[in-house]
């Protein structure tokens, strides 16, 4: 199946610092990619739309200026984190749709803890 | 909007079947997944429903009635690992978006 990388895996940051996520598709093109937060024992919840070459959907309650998405590829989406505080620990997947497979392929998340 | 309900937790004995419900009511409907999730892992692909019926893949089966807005997730022959959180998700509007719902924790005892 299709592949799809995140870095880093994982992360510690002091309050107030911004972190970047980058999501790759490895073997396939990809023009949307789709964010996601999950907090502990919760499900996953869709933060933004990223495509290729516009600007990203974010789903309401999401700040987009805190929450900044980057698709400048079709291999590359990147989520930065800007002034992240602690209730902005989480796990944060990417994934996206490789159309032959009729499936959403996940990135294997990062964890984002802030101090 | 959108709804996507499941049961929070089941608990199920090894060997045994398990049904895991689903119902859904979304502005849209491209199609139904299930995908099972570890703690701390990505979720991982199941099945796909689009319509109506049984999808049947080894030990997991899936269903799927759109007019009841309706799916559940069915697993035979239960082992320890099949211990998890066991995720519904809906395709649902512009770009093929994934609407997941809040998952349900199986937890398989000996």
């Amino acid at each position: 199946g299709a592949v799809v990388s995140q870095h880093p895996s994982r992360v510690i940051c002091k309050s107030g610092t911004s972190v970047k996520i980058e999501c790759r598709s490895l073997d396939f093109q990809a023009t949307t990619m789709f964010w996601y937060r999950q907090f502990p024992k919760q499900s996953l919840m869709l933060m933004a739309t990223s495509n290729e070459g516009s600007k990203a959907t974010y789903e309401q309650g999401v700040e987009k200026d805190k929450f900044l998405i980057n698709h400048a590829s079709l291999t590359l989406s990147t989520l930065t984190v800007t002034s992240a505080h602690p209730e902005d620990s989480s796990f944060y997947i990417c994934s996206s749709w490789e159309g032959s497979y009729n499936e959403q392929f996940f990135g294997p998340g990062t964890r984002l803890t802030v101090l | 909007g959108q709804n996507i309900d499941q049961p929070t937790e089941m608990t199920a004995t090894e060997g045994a079947i398990v049904q895991i419900n689903c119902t859904y009511q979304t502005s849209g409907f491209n199609g139904l997944f299930w995908y099972q999730q570890h703690a701390g892992e990505a979720p991982t692909f199941l099945s796909y429903n689009v319509l109506d019926g049984l999808e049947e893949k080894g030990r997991f089966s899936s269903f799927l009635s759109r007019s009841k807005g309706y799916s559940y997730l069915l697993l035979k022959e239960l082992q320890m690992k099949d211990s998890a959180s066991y995720l519904c998700a809906v395709i649902s509007g512009g770009y093929n978006k994934l609407i997941f719902g809040a998952g349900t924790r199986l937890a398989v005892h000996p």
